[in-house]
């Protein structure tokens, strides 16, 4: 299976500001995800990145807060710009895998003061 | 989209006791997953389930979608099992949909 290396682990970052969190898979993968885990609740899938064309975002999700970047099948970022404390969250890539199951990154814990 | 609805939320072990976990879809999916978030945040793949039964060591899941929920069997618990137990259903793998979780704690 895919491993997935996800930089940073963890970050304090100053409001208004903006990260990008960059997520690098071992091997090409056709389908990358990223999504968000606000803090003690479930995941919720933010968009789908897609290698040369632009991010399919979900609903409550727009690309000026959240541009995402997908040069190719091994490597995507997640930019959250314009921070508020309210983006403090885990931030998760993940990928799907032959064979049907997917797998994810070991998350980006994000805080902003 | 799917609701997907997990139970119980909370759930509290004796090292060595066994468990069910439940997780009940709202439509017909082709996609269910069993997720093992560590108290460390890090999301494990624990079964790609969408029909049948399958089995892990200690763990095994079955899924009935006919009747639109999935099991998930912990056998002999060990404290390296708490953590949260995520279910997460999609119609297929463009999009899927996560519980709300159950959050297990085993005690020594």
């Amino acid at each position: 299976s895919a491993v997935i290396s996800q930089k940073p682990s963890r970050d304090i970052c100053q409001r208004g500001t903006s990260l990008t969190i960059q997520c690098q898979v071992d091997s090409q993968v056709t389908m990358m995800f990223w999504y968000r885990q606000q803090p003690g609740q479930s995941l919720t899938l933010i968009a789908t990145a897609n290698q040369g064309s632009e991010a399919t975002y979900e609903s409550g999700f727009v690309i000026d807060k959240f541009p995402i970047s997908r040069p190719n099948l091994t490597f995507s970022t997640l930019t959250v710009s314009n921070m508020s404390p309210e983006d403090s969250s885990i931030y998760l890539c993940s990928v799907l895998l032959q064979g049907g199951g997917y797998t994810f990154g070991s998350g980006t814990r994000l805080t902003v003061v | 989209g799917i609701q997907v609805e997990q139970s119980p939320p909370d759930l509290i072990l004796q090292e060595g006791a066994n468990s069910t976990l439940r997780c009940n879809f709202s439509d017909s999916v082709n996609n269910l997953q069993w997720f093992h978030q560590n108290p460390w945040g890090q999301l494990i793949n624990l079964f790609y389930i969408p029909s049948g039964t399958k089995q892990n060591g200690r763990l095994s899941a079955t899924t009935v979608a006919t009747e639109r929920y999935s099991l998930l069997y912990i056998s002999s618990s060990q404290t390296t099992d708490s953590g949260v137990y995520f279910c997460a259903a999609g119609y297929n793998f463009n999009k899927f949909y996560f519980g709300s979780g159950t959050k297990l704690n085993v005690k020594p």
